[in-house]
C-alpha cells in the first residue's frame, strides 16, 4: 500500500513568511508524529497526535509552530514568521495502534529560509 | 537530562568485516529501545524494538542487544548495501514520544 507522503518536497521561503507543510499518513494509522532533522543532528520530536486525543505539543520549539490533524488523517505543520534557524528537514511519521513505536516515515520536506 | 548517545559517529568497514555500533542512554525508566536505518535522502526505516535487558533481535546480518545501560547493533559480515546511518531511540518513562540519537554513519567498502 501507499506509504507516508509529504508535500512539498522542497520549500524555499523568505524570512518572516508563514509556511505550511503537509503530511498524509498511512491509511488506518492512528498515530502521527512530526520531527525536525538538521544536518548532523538527530531527529528532534515536535508534536504527536493519537486518534482523537489532545496532541502532545511538548516538542514545539516556539509559539510560531503549530500543527493540526483533520479527521484523524492529514496533518499540517504551520510555521509562522519563519526564521533562518527554522531551516531543516521536516519529517512526518505514522504508526498503527498497538505498534506505536514502529514508525513509518515520509520522505520529508526540506525547508530553506532565506 | 534524558539522552541517547551513539558511537562512533562514523564507521568504515571492509566488506565482510564484522563490528558493533553502540547506543548508550541516560533515560530514567527506559521503556523501550528502538533501532532504525536511514538511507541518504530518505526517512528512517524501522528495524528493531527491545524492551528488556538481555533481549536480542535479529534480522539478516544485524543483531540488536540490550543491557541496562546500552544497546549494541552487531553487524556480521556486512555487505556494501548495509551502508546507511543507523539511529537508535529510547522511549521515556510513560511518555509517548521517543528520543533519537544522532546516528552512526556506516560505510561498507567493497
Amino acid at each position: 500500500g501507499a506509504g507516508v507522503s509529504q508535500s512539498p518536497s522542497n520549500k524555499v521561503t523568505e524570512k518572516g513568511k508563514d509556511v505550511e507543510l503537509r503530511c498524509d499518513p498511512i491509511s488506518g494509522h492512528t498515530a502521527l508524529y512530526w520531527y525536525r532533522q538538521s544536518l548532523g543532528q538527530g531527529l528532534e520530536f515536535l508534536i504527536y497526535f493519537q486518534g482523537n486525543s489532545a496532541p502532545d505539543k511538548s516538542g514545539l520549539p516556539s509559539d510560531r509552530f503549530s500543527a493540526e490533524r483533520t479527521g484523524g488523517s492529514v496533518s499540517t505543520l504551520t510555521i509562522q514568521r519563519t526564521e533562518q534557524r527554522d531551516s531543516a528537514m521536516y519529517r512526518c511519521a505514522s504508526s498503527e495502534r498497538g505498534r506505536r513505536y514502529e514508525q513509518y516515515f515520509g520522505p520529508g520536506t526540506r525547508l530553506t529560509v532565506t | 537530562e534524558d539522552q541517547v548517545t551513539q558511537s562512533p559517529e562514523a564507521l568504515r568497514l571492509q566488506e565482510g568485516e564484522s563490528s558493533s555500533l553502540n547506543c548508550s542512554y541516560t533515560v530514567s525508566g527506559l521503556r523501550g529501545l528502538f533501532w532504525y536505518r536511514q538511507d541518504p535522502g530518505k526517512g528512517p526505516e524501522f528495524l528493531f524494538t527491545l524492551y528488556s535487558a538481555g533481549e536480542e533481535k535479529e534480522k539478516e546480518r544485524l543483531k540488536a542487544t540490550l543491557t541496562k545501560k546500552e544497546s549494541f547493533l552487531h553487524i556480521t559480515a556486512p555487505k556494501p548495501e548495509d551502508s546507511a546511518t543507523y539511529l537508535c531511540a529510547g522511549r521515556l518513562n510513560r511518555d509517548d514520544k521517543i528520543i533519537f540519537g544522532k546516528g552512526t554513519r556506516l560505510h561498507i567498502l567493497p
